[in-house]
């Protein structure tokens, strides 16, 4: 079974400080997609960044990057310069391209930035 | 921009009792998702539509769960009867097409049940 782990439900960061989410994952599918995405307060679910498991080339978007490690399963998050605005519950998800691309999500990671 | 429209944004019911939650994808995608997010966990797929046809459903409960995209626009699921589990938030989503790999996946705002 394809699992999604983040073994931090809290984090705090200082506005325009640097902060990293964990997130690692466990399949035996060698193509497949990882995602974060953020809930802010709305509920809405909004795309962070992706990055697909063929490319070696961590993914960045602005202020937020990642820290694939393949070998060892691990996604983390990369948040610089936090803003008020990124205040969020944060969920690290995985994806196997198939007849569905149905997303595996984690238990998420509730993010505070502080002023 | 467009968005994928959900009503109502809060349900409440009492067990036993049947609801129904609506979403309007945006207009041309043909794939549609319902999940489940149960207070301090992920979301969990229901069902997935591409056009008016399922393409998963595997992890819905059909004893009492329904889903239905008639014209392969907007969807409905149905709750019948409610049982205090049921409690969540159901989100809608859609993309133009399965293959999309999640790129273009749009999340509208949920409906928060709660049964009593």
């Amino acid at each position: 079974a394809q699992t999604v782990t983040q073994s931090q439900p809290e984090m705090s960061v200082q506005e325009a400080e640097t902060v990293t989410l964990s997130c690692t994952y466990d399949t035996s599918e060698n193509n497949y997609y990882l995602f974060w995405y953020k809930q802010p307060p709305s509920r809405q679910m909004i795309l962070v960044i992706r990055q697909e498991a063929y490319k070696q080339q961590n993914a960045t978007e602005n202020r937020f990057s990642v820290n694939f490690q393949k070998a060892a399963k691990s996604f983390s998050l990369k948040i610089s310069d936090s803003q008020l605005g990124d205040t969020a519950m944060y969920f690290c998800a995985f994806m196997t391209p198939g007849v569905t691309d149905k997303l595996i999500f984690g238990t998420g990671t509730r993010l505070q930035v502080f002023p | 921009e467009a968005e994928v429209a959900q009503s109502p944004r809060y349900k409440i019911t009492e067990k036993s009792q049947a609801v129904a939650f609506w979403c309007d994808p945006i207009s041309g995608h043909a794939t549609l998702y319902w999940y489940r997010q149960i207070l301090g966990q992920g979301p969990e797929l229901l069902v997935q539509f591409q056009d008016e046809s399922v393409v998963d459903d595997s992890q819905l409960p059909k004893d009492r769960f329904s889903a239905e995209r008639l014209k392969g626009v907007d969807s409905t699921l149905k709750i019948q009867p409610a049982e205090l589990g049921d409690s969540a938030m159901y989100l809608c989503a859609s993309s133009k097409e399965v293959g999309s790999v999640g790129e273009k996946l749009f999340f509208g705002s949920g409906t928060q049940l709660s049964v009593l």
